[in-house]
């Protein structure tokens, strides 16, 4: 059974740092590329940024560029997003989520839906 | 980015009726469009893959269509447990976004 679960949430004042985690099990953590995804209260859904298999290729959404940071221990089967110079708008649920990649010989394609969910982190940036 | 809008915002039917919720982007997305079911207090769900790929699991009453701009979900024969919020989801691009939502209600 797929297992995704979060950690390292909690509140933060304006201008802080805090690093999210995402414990994997259940499946071929380095076989799949990995996502975060936020939802601010009572509102909608948010990509956060994206992670190959390898870590070889990251992805950011404009508005957390150059502040947040993906990365990924395929030998521990964990999933990391480091957030900095936080602000209230970041405040939100955020879950990390899967994408399998398929791979023929050196290539590999990876259909970026999300197909397993974590059950998230609530983020509260405040002062 | 691809915007994606999504209609109607709230819909209210009764079990056993069809609901069909509508998703438009701003700018083709091929068939790269994906439908998700989110209930109160839970992760969402992955329903449809690619326009009209049901996922492993999601039942039959369930699908999926479209291509380019417009895009549709339908569930027929509406279940109590249908309850929740759709979200559609588009990876035809960078950045990968998400509609707005449609709330679904069971009279």
């Amino acid at each position: 059974e797929v297992q995704l679960l979060e950690s390292g949430g909690g509140l933060v004042q304006p201008g802080g740092s805090l690093r999210l985690s995402c414990g994997a099990s259940g499946f071929t953590f380095g076989s799949y590329a990995m996502s975060w995804v936020r939802q601010a209260p009572g509102k909608g859904l948010e990509w956060v940024s994206s992670i190959r298999a390898n870590g070889g290729d990251t992805q950011y959404a404009d508005a957390v560029k150059g502040r947040f940071s993906i990365s990924r221990d395929n030998s521990e089967t964990t999933l990391f997003l480091q957030m900095n110079s936080l602000r209230p708008d970041d405040t939100a649920v955020y879950y990390c989520a899967t994408t399998r990649e398929y791979c023929s010989g050196a290539s590999c394609f990876v259909p970026w839906f999300f197909d397993f969910w974590g059950r998230g982190a609530l983020v509260t940036v405040s002062s | 980015e691809t915007v994606l809008t999504q209609s109607p915002a709230t819909l209210s039917l009764s079990p056993g009726e069809s609901a069909t919720l509508s998703c438009r982007a701003s700018q083709s997305v091929n068939s790269y469009l994906i439908w998700y079911q989110q209930k109160p207090g839970q992760a969402p769900r992955l329903l449809i893959s690619d326009a009209s790929n049901r996922a492993t699991g999601i039942p039959a009453r369930f699908s999926g269509s479209g291509s380019g701009t417009d895009f549709s979900l339908t569930i027929s024969s509406l279940e109590p447990e249908d309850s929740a919020v759709y979200y559609c989801q588009q990876r035809g691009s960078w950045p990968l976004t998400f509609g707005g939502g449609t709330k679904v209600e069971i009279k």
